[in-house]
């Protein structure tokens, strides 16, 4: 199974703030993966696909990049209903696999 | 209003089995690949099971294979997941999820409320 790596696992940051999470594969992924948000109660909201396609309607403040290994969700300008958990999920091969989150708190 | 609705979450004792369903509106069902995603209390995101846009292919967990069955009804714009041999680790809130893109299956953009599992004697 392709193990995916987020780091870090949590993060303190203020509104405004620029901020970047990682995401690393076991092996190569291409470009078969997408960024997730979930809030406390909620269901997951999906941000990205195919590593740096903004979902619609998603804001442009959201961006991804990265091709093989190596990914990062970006926040360019914190805003307060950013603060959440952000999950890297791959579907270059099955099982699709989830990173275990980062949960992303108001400093 | 594209909506998922799932329903058939208990509590089941450990050996049992139960049938998780998940209703769909607002889009064409037959088109879209579809997820089981569970997420046990306080802990992340868990891929479960995928089914192909005609049913024609499925995949599941390797935690899962042998004991769950996904499956599809296109004519009732429903899915399934059948759970057998449900242990303790199984509890979990189950997430029905629909693709992003017809017939693809690289991410999902529709997800329900979830409908909670129990394993518990």
């Amino acid at each position: 199974d392709i193990q995916l790596t987020q780091s870090p696992s949590s993060l303190s940051a203020s509104v405004g703030d620029r901020v970047t999470i990682t995401c690393r594969a076991s092996e190569d992924i291409y470009s078969w993966l997408a960024w997730y948000q979930q809030k406390p109660g909620k269901a997951p909201k999906l941000l990205i696909t195919a590593a740096s396609t903004l979902h619609t309607g998603v804001p442009s403040r959201f961006s991804g990049s990265g091709f093989g290994t190596d990914f990062t969700l970006t926040i360019s300008s914190l805003q307060p209903e950013d603060f959440a958990t952000y999950y890297c999920q791959q579907a270059n091969t099955f099982p699709i696999t989830f990173g275990q989150g980062t949960r992303l708190e108001i400093k | 209003e594209v909506q998922l609705v799932e329903s058939g979450g208990i509590v089941v004792q450990p050996g049992g089995s139960l049938r998780l369903s998940c209703a769909a509106s607002g889009f064409s069902f037959d088109e879209y690949a579809m997820q089981w995603v569970r997420q046990a209390p306080g802990k992340g995101l868990e891929w479960v099971s995928l089914i192909s846009w005609d049913g024609g292919s499925t995949f599941h967990a390797n935690s899962v294979r042998g004991r769950f069955t996904i499956s599809r009804d296109n004519s009732k714009n429903s899915l399934y997941l059948q759970m057998d041999s449900l242990r303790p680790e199984d509890t979990a809130l189950y997430y029905c999820t629909r693709a992003a893109v017809p017939v693809n299956t690289d991410a999902f953009d529709i997800w329900g409320h979830g409908t909670m599992v129990t394993v518990s004697s």
